[in-house]
């Protein structure tokens, strides 16, 4: 099944511990991008990756890194955590850029207390 | 920054009414794209619209854009409570996607 997977689903921790959410894709899609979702300000941009090596900041990349090594994986790293980035995130791929229909993975929940 | 603005917020409508919502934004886009949210889920695609159409349908949804005012609207006709859903415009320029607010449409049996 052609799907984005994500993990972890639910994440709670603590303001200064590293963390990655990592992200896969079957579909040998090109480019994979990150979202966080905050109550009334929707999706928001904040990393995506034209292909393998090749990765961009979105509108809100302060706090994250990303990497991208394979085509099918692109994990977020919060190397130190802090409560503004208690958020819902989602990684999303497409065929090629951001022009074409984006595919979603089910969304990742984190609390940093 | 947020390229797309949606209107209304939230809307609520009787089981097979129409619904209506508007996007807005800012600058040159190469397309726009619609996508559903239900509940806190991951965004399913709905219908993508080239900054060189006018309006394209799909089954009951139907989308029109108007470069020259920098606007678009999404119209779902004929609604049923599965629809009960937070919509999205999402505007494309380079290899940047910037999405706006969401408008929750409710639909009451």
């Amino acid at each position: 099944e052609a799907q984005v997977t994500q993990n972890p689903r639910y994440l709670i921790t603590v303001t200064g511990k590293k963390l990655t959410v990592t992200c896969s894709q079957n579909m040998n899609h090109e480019y994979m991008s990150w979202y966080r979702q905050d109550p009334g300000l929707g999706l928001r941009q904040i990393y995506y990756s034209m292909n393998v090596e090749v990765t961009d900041k979105g509108d809100v990349p302060e706090g994250y890194k990303v990497s991208r090594k394979e085509k099918r994986n692109f994990p977020l790293i919060l190397e130190s955590p802090s409560p503004n980035q208690t958020s819902l995130y989602f990684c999303a791929s497409s065929l090629a850029g951001s022009g074409n229909e984006q595919f979603f993975g089910p969304g990742t929940r984190l609390t940093v207390l | 920054s947020q390229q797309g603005e949606e209107d209304p917020q939230a809307l609520s409508i009787q089981e097979g009414e129409n619904a209506t919502m508007n996007c807005s934004y800012k600058t040159s886009i190469n397309n726009l794209q619609w996508y559903r949210q239900n509940s806190g889920r991951g965004l399913v695609h709905l219908i993508l619209i080239r900054s060189n159409e006018r309006e394209k349908h799909s089954g009951r949804l139907r989308v029109t854009l108007d470069t020259s005012k920098k606007s678009s609207s999404l119209l779902i006709t004929a609604s049923r409570a599965a629809d009960t859903a937070s919509y999205f415009c999402a505007t494309s320029n380079d290899y940047k996607l910037s999405f706006g607010a969401g408008t929750t449409v409710t639909v009451r049996a």
